[in-house]
């Protein structure tokens, strides 16, 4: 079945740029049926949604983050990425990448979660 | 934006009760309306989508409801295993946003 990973540092210090790669196995990040999404959970806190992309480039962003927010894809390796830049302690969180419908507007599957901690 | 609340905050219940958690949204979003369980240390589950279509594989006790602003998220018969905290999570002009969540323990 179709599973996601997270991979990336867990630990980026305050002002640089943080990197996460999610990768696709048993499907293909190429489905045009479906949109790849990152979500982020601060330690203790609440789900936020970041940002999506489609297999064709288009994205879109949570404005309260757009400004910082880079989402990527690479079919030929079935991954996507986020860059996040000018991180600070409140970019500390666990970040799921996790798949996506527009319609009906949900996630049906999540990677395990990876966390990343701000910190000098 | 479009803001989600949910109540309670937390919620102490036993097995074998119906529980009910509502979610609201600071504007209409149709049926636009998803529902996540998640425990500690593990990913968010979905557990209903458009408001009141059951996920494949979760179980029937689940069931969703609502349109436009206010939605519920509704437990027939409390289970160990439904010992978590829930989310709703609106859908919008190409916008998602989560509640605050509901944690759902035993009393």
């Amino acid at each position: 079945q179709v599973q996601l990973q997270e991979s990336g540092p867990g630990l980026v210090k305050p002002s640089e740029t943080l990197s996460l790669t999610c990768t696709v196995s048993g499907g293909s990040v190429s489905s045009g049926s479906y949109y790849w999404s990152w979500i982020r959970q601060p330690p203790g806190k609440g789900l936020e949604w970041i940002g999506y992309i489609y297999y064709s480039g288009s994205t879109n962003y949570n404005p309260s983050l757009k400004s910082r927010v880079t989402i990527s894809v690479d079919t030929s390796k079935n991954q996507f990425s986020l860059k996040l830049s000018s991180v600070t302690a409140a970019d500390t969180a666990v970040y799921y990448c996790a798949r996506g419908h527009l319609a009906p507007g949900c996630f049906d599957l999540w990677g395990r979660g990876t966390l990343v901690t701000v910190s000098s | 934006d479009i803001q989600m609340t949910q109540s309670p905050s937390t919620l102490s219940a036993s097995v074998g009760d119906r529980v009910t958690i509502t979610c609201r949204a600071s504007q209409s979003i149709s049926s636009w309306l998803a529902w996540y369980q998640q425990k500690p240390g593990k990913a968010p589950k979905l557990l209903i989508y458009k408001a009141s279509s059951l996920e494949s594989g979760v179980p029937s006790r689940f069931s969703g409801s609502g349109s436009g602003t206010e939605f519920t998220l509704t437990i027939s018969s409390l289970q160990p295993d439904d010992f978590a905290t829930y989310y709703c999570q609106q859908y919008n002009s190409y916008s998602f946003t989560f509640g605050p969540g509901t944690k759902v323990d035993i009393k």
